[in-house]
Order: structure tokens, then C-alpha cells, then sequence
């Protein structure tokens, strides 16, 4: 079946730092992969859609200069966190739509914990 | 706008009895509706989707749902609960046009010996 990775899966990191998570379809090439985030116990909140080879779209409150999204090819999107904060830790998910069908395949997800 | 309603957060069943999910949604077009699953640690499954195709989907696991037009209801069930299906699950909407997904809040399934 479809496979997507996350690396890395989870990050430590200090406030004021950027961190990059990258998303992979490793067996499929998905024109469209889209970014979650997910707080505890809560459920899964849309942050942007990658379109490869073009801008991201972002949902309404997600400051895109903060959430910077590369989509630089069919099989890799990442997500750059910048001058992290506390309040951006948070677990992210991503997912790849495949060329050929409609269904959503989602990476493991990344637990991003900034002090 | 589509969105989905998980009418609960927490069920709790024994191991061998019937499992509900329940999940209403609400869309102004015929709606793309999925279940996934979600372990610990573990990324998010598809467990089955609904497509317009037949109303009763059969999914992984011996999970199945039924779409309700008429209830605008897509619940989830399984026959006999096993302990590895202890999990949270998500009611999941495809936002027409849009490709991305709307998710629901969630259910925590609890699965006792």
C-alpha cells in the first residue's frame, strides 16, 4: 500500500529556532499533500495545502510567514516552523493525495516540542 | 460548508460485543465520507470511505458503515470488538472542490477484557 514518511518524528527545540519536518510519499508521487496539526485529545485542524510546484494554500489563521511549505517535487513537502514558540508545540501530520486516486495516505506524524 | 459530527467522545465496549460509532455530517452536495483510525504513535488509517458508490461500505478490520441520506448519519460498526481496536477514530468529510479534508473531534474507543 501507499507509504508516507515524517523525519523527523519527533523535535526538541529552543524558542526562536526554526524547524524543518519533511513529508515523503515513498511509493507514490502525490501532486497535493496536505499539513495538519493536532493538539492532545483534540482532533486534526487543516493548516495548508502543497500543491507541487506552486504556492501553498493556507487555511484562515495560519500566519504563513510563520508556516513556510516547500512542495519542490512530486514525492516531498515540507514544513518549516520558524522562530518556533511554545505555543507551536503541537503534533504534525502530514498527508499525500496520489496522482491516481482520491484517498488520503497520512505520514506518522511529527511531535514538535519547543521550550 | 461540509462538516462532521462525532456525537461521542468515549465508547466503551467489552471485547466480543458490537461496536457504534456514530457521525453526522452535513453537506450541501453528495459528500465524500471516511473513517480512519488512529493508534498510539501510530499515523492515521483509512479504515473505509463512501464514495456515492453502494451505501453500505464494507472496510478493513470488519468494520463497516452505512451512508443515511435521509439521517445524514454515516455510523461506524463492527460486529464483535477486538482489543487491538482500541484506538481513536475520526468521521471524515472531503470539502468539495477542495481535495482536503474536514475531521471530526473523534471518538476514543475502549475496548475491555
Amino acid at each position: 500500500g501507499a507509504v508516507v514518511s515524517q523525519h523527523p518524528s519527533w523535535v526538541i527545540c529552543k524558542s526562536g529556532t526554526s524547524v524543518k519536518i519533511e513529508c515523503r510519499s515513498l511509493d507514490f508521487q502525490a501532486t497535493t499533500m496536505f499539513w495538519y496539526r493536532q493538539f492532545p485529545k483534540q482532533s486534526l485542524m487543516l493548516m495548508a495545502t502543497s500543491n507541487e510546484g506552486s504556492k501553498a494554500t493556507y487555511e484562515q489563521g495560519v500566519e504563513k510567514d510563520k508556516f513556510l511549505i516547500n512542495h519542490a517535487s512530486l514525492t516531498l513537502s515540507t514544513l518549516t516552523v520558524t522562530s518556533a514558540h511554545p505555543e507551536d508545540s503541537s503534533f504534525y501530520i502530514c498527508s499525500a493525495r496520489s496522482i491516481e486516486e482520491e484517498t488520503q495516505y497520512f505520514g506518522p506524524g511529527t511531535r514538535l516540542l519547543v521550550l | 460548508a461540509q462538516s462532521v459530527t462525532q456525537l461521542d467522545s468515549h465508547v466503551s465496549v467489552s471485547e466480543g460485543t458490537p461496536v457504534l460509532l456514530r457521525c453526522n455530517y452535513s453537506s450541501s452536495y453528495s459528500p465524500s465520507l471516511f473513517w480512519y483510525v488512529q493508534h498510539p504513535n501510530k499515523g492515521l488509517q483509512l479504515l473505509l470511505k463512501y464514495t456515492s458508490a453502494a451505501t453500505l461500505v464494507k472496510g478493513i478490520n470488519g468494520f463497516e458503515a452505512e451512508f443515511k441520506k435521509s439521517e445524514t448519519s454515516f455510523h461506524l460498526t463492527k460486529p464483535s470488538a477486538h482489543m487491538s481496536d482500541a484506538a481513536e477514530y475520526f468521521c471524515v468529510v472531503r470539502r468539495t472542490g477542495r481535495r482536503a479534508l474536514t475531521f471530526g473531534s473523534g471518538t476514543r474507543l475502549q475496548v475491555q477484557p
